[in-house]
């Protein structure tokens, strides 16, 4: 089955810099790859996603690249904020209607 | 986008109690809903799909006897903890697809004392 990968586990920067995470996902039939993010006892929120038919997405601050050679995809959060603090999650599925594979997570805290 | 709301958001029980968890499709349908589990500092695992009108799939390793699912209606799912124990605190998290993005309900604390 899918496996997804994802790193840091932890990531400090400082406010205004900017942030990124990475994930791997292992099999090659996953084509969706949405990033949560969730805040202390809250639900997983969606903030950006990508389909494999699509190599990058920005959404404002946020953007999300994805290489399906490598099978590998990013995301990228730039001027970052006190309220990007929270634990972000990248996940994959293989078709709209699947359950979501998701990686360990990444702890943000950005500092001001 | 589409909401998928949790209730109740929090829940205390004794040990050997049973616990429902409701997982609804405010403004939309969903012929299929998935059941997470959390626990602290770790990531959401996947227990089991909830699909309308027939049995859930389980995730291995899950007991299907012990975490009972009903999916009665279209914006509808239920997972009832039966007999829980101390280990069975977690925070429950269901979702559910809506125009081809996965959409979370905000989660159900237990704790079972």
């Amino acid at each position: 089955g899918e496996n997804v990968e994802q790193h840091p586990s932890t990531l400090s920067v400082q406010e205004g810099d900017s942030a990124v995470i990475k994930c791997t996902y292992s099999d090659s039939a996953s084509n969706y790859f949405p990033w949560y993010k969730q805040e202390l006892g809250k639900g997983p929120q969606l903030i950006i996603d990508i389909r494999s038919n699509v190599g990058e997405k920005k959404d404002q601050r946020i953007a999300v690249t994805l290489n399906k050679t490598a099978k590998h995809f990013s995301l990228h959060i730039t001027e970052t904020q006190p309220e990007d603090s929270a634990v972000y999650f990248c996940a994959a599925s293989t078709q709209a209607g699947t359950a979501l594979i998701f990686g360990k997570g990444t702890t943000l805290s950005v500092s001001s | 986008g589409a909401v998928v709301s949790q209730h109740p958001s929090r829940v205390i029980c004794k040990s050997g109690t049973s616990v429902k968890i409701e997982c609804r499709s405010l403004d939309f349908q969903a012929t299929t809903m998935f059941w997470y589990r959390q626990f602290p500092k770790q990531s959401l695992m996947l227990m089991a799909t909830s699909n309308e009108g027939s049995k859930a799939t389980y995730e291995q390793g899950v007991e299907k006897d012990k975490f009972l699912i009903n999916h009665a209606s279209l914006t509808l799912s239920t997972l009832t903890v039966t007999s829980a124990h101390p280990e069975d605190s977690s925070f429950y998290i269901c979702s559910a697809w809506a125009e081809e993005t996965q959409y979370f309900g905000p989660g159900t604390r237990l704790l079972v004392l």
